[in-house]
């Protein structure tokens, strides 16, 4: 079976700091594709930032950047310089070689002013 | 311009009712789906569409009927629903499924459904 762990089911980080939220996976397929989520109060999904698992190079979006670990199937989300918008549910997600997304069950995320 | 746009935002139906969803993107994707997701849960996939044909469905109760008029369009049709059926319901679209470039899902804001 193929799954996708978030173990932080919350955390909260000071205004400015830098968190970083943890996801490991499980999966035998050689080619997939790691995301990860915000959900703010608001509701919308949004796509931070994604990671192809052939390429070694992590991902960087701005603030967000992902620490990529394929061996030991770890995929962290790094946050610099938390603003008081990046309070959300983060949901750590993967495509395992299909049309299906497996979602982790999420982390709420709150910024300390 | 990666927006998925749904309606309505809010909607309170009785277990008689029935009513539509309907979702809509105009990014050329060939690929919705419909999610389900509970406060606090992570969404749960109901049904892919696959250029306007139903490719998955989730064993998901008759009482829920996708409809996918045209490839930018995709309806959720609502009929005798369950109170556990309130939920919020989100869209998402892809440019097709599972392509090794172009597999991300966009998702719109969702129809928040309350069934009393």
């Amino acid at each position: 079976a193929q799954t996708v762990t978030q173990s932080q089911p919350e955390m909260s980080v000071q205004e400015a700091e830098t968190v970083t939220l943890s996801c490991t996976y499980d999966t035998s397929e050689s080619d997939y594709y790691l995301f990860w989520y915000k959900q703010p109060p608001s509701r919308q999904m949004i796509l931070v930032i994604r990671q192809e698992a052939y390429k070694q190079q992590n991902a960087t979006e701005n603030r967000f950047s992902v620490n990529f670990q394929k061996a030991a199937k770890s995929f962290s989300l790094k946050i610099s310089d938390s603003q008081l918008g990046d309070a959300a549910m983060y949901f750590c997600a993967s495509a395992f070689g299909n049309e299906k997304l497996t979602f982790g069950t999420g982390t709420r995320l709150t910024i300390i002013p | 311009d990666t927006e998925v746009t749904q309606t309505p935002k809010h909607l309170v139906m009785g277990m008689t009712n029935k009513k539509s969803l309907k979702c809509e993107q105009h990014m050329g994707h060939r690929a919705m789906y419909w999610y389900k997701q509970k406060a606090k849960k992570p969404p749960e996939l109901m049904f892919v569409y696959s250029y306007e044909k139903l490719s998955i469905n989730e064993s998901v109760p008759s009482r829920f009927s996708p409809e996918c008029p045209n490839s930018s369009l995709l309806n959720l049709h609502l009929h005798a629903l369950q109170p556990e059926d309130s939920a919020l319901y989100l869209c998402a679209s892809s440019r097709t499924v599972w392509n090794r470039e172009e597999e991300t899902q966009y998702f719109g804001p969702g129809t928040r459904l309350l069934v009393l």
